[in-house]
């Protein structure tokens, strides 16, 4: 079954330094691909997404992400933090044969000034 | 225009009380979801449905019960609260129940005293 790892519940980083997000999926065969970010008291709002194609994947609010089929990864990078990116952040992937959505654990996202 | 909305956002009631949560969506989609987010960040799915009927139940136990009257809404019920059952609650809906996209509601936090 499909598996979701998050290294890192917690990141912290200095406003303007990068941001890395690590995310690695279990299946053999490359899923679609997603993260999510979660803002304090709020829902979870699609950064970007991969399904097929281009390898390096640009989403919302200068965040990308770079699908490495030989290494199961999907991290999630910015250049340059922003306070506004405090938040909570979830990469997710397909479950396979199931219709479901597999989760990781999430890695909290601290920008200090 | 809210896309996916619930209600309501908070809700704090005793143990053994009978609850329900609603969540409707104007997006146009197929399928919905129920969300269970425990006190350290992880989501878990709990229900789908696909036009109204259900297609994703997962190892909950009988005391939820959800109800989709018509693919715009999808309810969650819970009868004979425990204290386990605090957690956030949030709905979702994607455009097909082969469309891994999903769209958050706000979320419901349920505190159970």
């Amino acid at each position: 079954a499909q598996s979701v790892t998050q290294l890192g519940s917690h990141v912290s980083v200095s406003e303007g330094a990068l941001v890395l997000l690590r995310c690695n999926y279990s299946s053999s065969v490359p899923p679609y691909l997603f993260w999510y970010v979660q803002y304090p008291n709020q829902g979870l709002q699609l950064l970007l997404k991969y399904t097929t194609g281009a390898t390096l994947v640009k989403g919302i609010n200068g965040f990308e992400a770079e699908f490495k089929k030989s290494e199961t990864s999907f991290h999630l990078t910015k250049p340059s933090a922003h306070m506004s990116d405090a938040a909570e952040y979830f990469c997710a992937a397909d479950g396979g044969a199931t219709n479901k959505l597999i989760f990781g654990t999430g890695t909290l996202l601290a920008v200090q000034p | 225009d809210t896309a996916v909305s619930q209600t309501p956002k908070y809700l704090v009631t005793q143990m053994g009380n009978d609850k329900s949560i609603k969540c409707e969506q104007n997006l146009g989609h197929d399928t919905m979801y129920w969300y269970k987010q425990d006190s350290k960040k992880f989501l878990k799915i709990m229900f789908s449905y696909n036009n109204k009927e259900l297609i994703i139940n997962e190892t909950v136990p009988n005391r939820f019960s959800p109800k989709s009257p018509d693919k715009a809404h999808l309810n969650l019920h819970i009868n004979s609260l425990e204290l386990g059952d605090s957690a956030v609650y949030f709905c979702a809906s994607s455009l097909t129940d082969l469309s891994y996209e999903q769209y958050f509601g706000p979320g419901t936090r349920l505190t159970v005293t």
